[in-house]
């Protein structure tokens, strides 16, 4: 089984729709991040999480909330989408960091394609 | 602002060549670089991970390399083969919070 899962895979809406988006580890790390990826513009951080108390803007966060429901799920929503924010999300995670070494190491899941229209 | 930049953005090289991925940054101020690995359809697979203190790191045929003061860093592929074929991205980490800039990737293709 996938360390790190992420539901729905694929999903097409419409403008304005209230869109949820989840992300599930099984590794034991403390901190979670959601980003985004475009073509032409690489990943872009839109929020991360070191716990469930601790939750931080990221680059592209306007438009976006996130919610930690435990130390394994962390959600990202779109309140009402809009058209640029077609794109592949991805949740990532990591442990602990402040430690020299692989702790560092970012572990991805395999993506939503959210389309809207 | 931390940018990161990756050239050449796609490469086809024949199989069995050895090839070199480029990464460059503009602030030297990292707290490490990792290098990913992204198939279609699919996330992204972490290949290798230099703190700032390091030099290079390797595993198997890839060898990935760090220079700080220049802002660059490089992925050597080895002998290369068709299931190398994927997007290749690199990714500066700039502090405690772990939080990636991405370069926009190079896309490589290994013919058989």
């Amino acid at each position: 089984d996938a360390d790190v899962t992420q539901t729905p895979r694929n999903r097409i809406t419409k403008t304005g729709k209230r869109i949820m988006l989840e992300c599930s580890q099984t590794k034991g790390h403390d901190r979670m991040y959601w980003y985004r990826q475009d073509p032409g513009l690489g990943l872009r951080l839109i929020y991360y999480s070191f716990d469930v108390k601790d939750i931080n803007k990221g680059e592209i966060s306007d438009g976006y909330s996130v919610s930690r429901q435990a130390q394994a799920k962390f959600s990202l929503s779109l309140e009402s989408a809009i058209p640029n924010q077609t794109a592949l999300y991805f949740c990532a995670t990591s442990d602990r960091t402040g430690l020299a070494g692989d702790a560092d190491t970012q572990y991805f899941g395999p993506g939503t394609r959210l389309t809207v229209l | 602002k931390q940018e990161v930049t990756q050239i050449p953005a796609a490469l086809s090289v024949p199989e069995g060549e050895n090839l070199v991925l480029n990464c460059s940054f503009t602030d030297s101020a990292i707290y490490n670089l990792q290098w990913f690995r992204q198939d279609p359809g699919k996330g992204l697979t972490s290949l290798l991970l230099i703190q700032s203190s390091q030099r290079e790191q390797t595993s198997g045929r890839l060898n990935a390399s760090l220079d700080k003061s220049s802002g660059r860093s490089t992925l050597y592929i080895a002998a290369s083969q068709p299931g190398d074929s994927a997007t290749y991205l690199c990714a500066v980490g700039g502090g405690a919070t772990n939080k990636l800039i991405f370069g926009t990737g190079t896309l490589l293709a290994v013919q058989p």
